[in-house]
């Protein structure tokens, strides 16, 4: 069955940092997004991709967050310089055109930020 | 912003009984509800689904009801097997733009005891 992948499951950066988080979507998935899970609270959506572009974010997706689908395959959430507010849990998910509702989520990356 | 509300932390119950996982919400907008079940450190998994347009929807011993007028729904889980236990979270979406971004509550805790 396919599923979404997402590397590295576990990542440890220092403040200030940049980090790039990967994620590879279903294959005939078209939408993509991030989402995220503070220990103990809910999993917050980040940030919505549709045909090569942002199609909805949160106001937590301020200017230190980027997205990209650099190629045909990869899905990437970038953190330029990163807070310790920042340390969560990082879900992918993907959608496809006939069941956009439904989103499939990734095992998620864990980072901390020390 | 509790647009999603599980009011039930944890859910303790009997191997072959009945588990109701309960979900309120607030947005009228919301036009789709799905439930997700969680192990530790693992990504949401998607159980199952319902459209505003329903008020039932089963699928194997996994049935979501909707009450749009009372803005609630449930999950129940008939029979109950140990393998369930996990976090069940709701969540909702509203279409806007070119994505269907779930909105989740915070989850409900549940064990099934052999």
């Amino acid at each position: 069955e396919p599923e979404v992948t997402q590397t590295p499951s576990h990542q440890v950066t220092q403040m200030g940092q940049e980090v790039i988080l990967r994620c590879v979507p279903i294959s005939n998935h078209l939408y993509f997004y991030w989402y995220r899970q503070i220990l103990g609270q809910k999993v917050e959506f980040l940030v919505s991709f549709y045909n090569n572009e942002i199609s909805e974010k949160s106001e937590i997706f301020d200017d230190q967050f980027s997205v990209e689908r650099p190629d045909g395959s990869n899905f990437t959430l970038k953190i330029r310089s990163t807070k310790l507010e920042d340390s969560a849990m990082y879900f992918c998910a993907s959608s496809d055109s006939r069941a956009k509702e439904t989103q499939y989520f990734g095992p998620g990356t864990r980072l901390l930020v020390l | 912003d509790q647009q999603v509300k599980q009011n039930s932390p944890s859910l303790s119950v009997q191997e072959g009984r009945i588990s109701i996982l309960n979900c309120d919400y607030t947005n009228s907008m919301f036009d789709y509800f799905l439930w997700y079940k969680k192990y530790p450190a693992e990504g949401p998994t998607f159980l199952i689904s319902i459209s505003s347009i329903k008020d039932k929807n089963e699928d194997g011993r996994f049935t979501v009801f909707l009450n749009k007028s009372a803005k609630h729904l449930s999950l129940h889980i008939v029979p109950s097997q140990p393998g369930d236990s996990a976090v069940y979270f709701c969540a909702a979406s509203v279409r806007g733009g070119s994505n269907y971004k779930l909105t989740f509550g915070k989850g409900t805790l549940l064990t099934v005891n052999p």
